[in-house]
């Protein structure tokens, strides 16, 4: 899987968006680029996926660059519960490849 | 729908004892994970099975051995614990993509379970 490289931390406004950013500069062509995040000592949680197109679900948005080497993660109007760390991890999708790695994630503080 | 259940939430070990960690999903997955969590650390996966009857070691599988009981079950065993595998344990399951298909992938977690070892 290709590695990403998210900022180590981030603060946001309470009702702002926040925009989540993540590099992946070597995704190959069959990697998707997937979200999760966790909520202080719970278990991970699924937000979003895509694979080159602008993906939106009820919890998020998901930019992808054109070039595939970069996306954000946009929490439209972040809110106190939004506190958590947010991971962005790259995975091949096919049925010889299922291990799927966290990295270091982004830890985002949602201050009132 | 309870989803993916690991047991127990909490264990203290003394260093030498072995223990198993259960872990047990009801959304008929295909593949499931066991992953540890230091203090301040990102998830680093211990081992990972894709299917029924198949393993597999991911970043930091020493000290560990796992076994897929059948389709619902994946346990992880430490043989003979140490203070370094103090941690938070997480399962996690979810299904497979058929090729040339784009199905639900997401994984799903457990709560966790919370090991100390002394």
């Amino acid at each position: 899987d290709a590695k990403t490289t998210q900022p180590p931390s981030m603060d946001c406004a309470e009702g702002r968006a926040a925009n989540l950013p993540c590099n992946h500069s070597t995704i190959s062509g069959n990697e998707y680029v997937y979200w999760y995040r966790q909520i202080h000592s719970q278990g991970p949680q699924y937000i979003i996926h895509g694979l080159k197109n602008n993906e939106t679900n009820e919890m998020a948005s998901l930019i992808i660059t054109e070039d595939r080497k970069s996306s954000t993660l946009i929490l439209p109007h972040a809110t106190l519960r939004d506190t958590a760390v947010y991971y962005c991890i790259v995975r091949v999708l096919s049925s010889n490849d299922y291990k799927l790695s966290f990295g270091a994630g982004t830890t985002v503080t949602v201050r009132a | 729908n309870a989803g993916v259940t690991q047991t127990p939430k909490f264990q203290v070990l003394k260093t030498g004892q072995s223990m198993t960690l259960q872990c047990a999903q009801d959304m008929n997955h295909n593949s499931m994970y066991w992953y540890r969590q230091d203090p301040g650390m990102g998830l680093r996966l211990i081992y990972y099975s894709a299917s029924e009857g198949t393993t597999d070691k991911g970043e930091v599988p020493n000290g560990y051995n796992v076994s897929r009981l059948n389709k619902r079950e994946f346990s992880l065993r430490l043989e003979s614990a140490a203070p370094s595998q103090t941690s938070v344990y997480f399962c996690a399951s979810s299904e497979a993509l058929h090729q040339g298909a784009r199905s639900n992938t997401e994984a799903f977690f457990g709560q966790g379970t919370r090991l100390t070892v002394v």
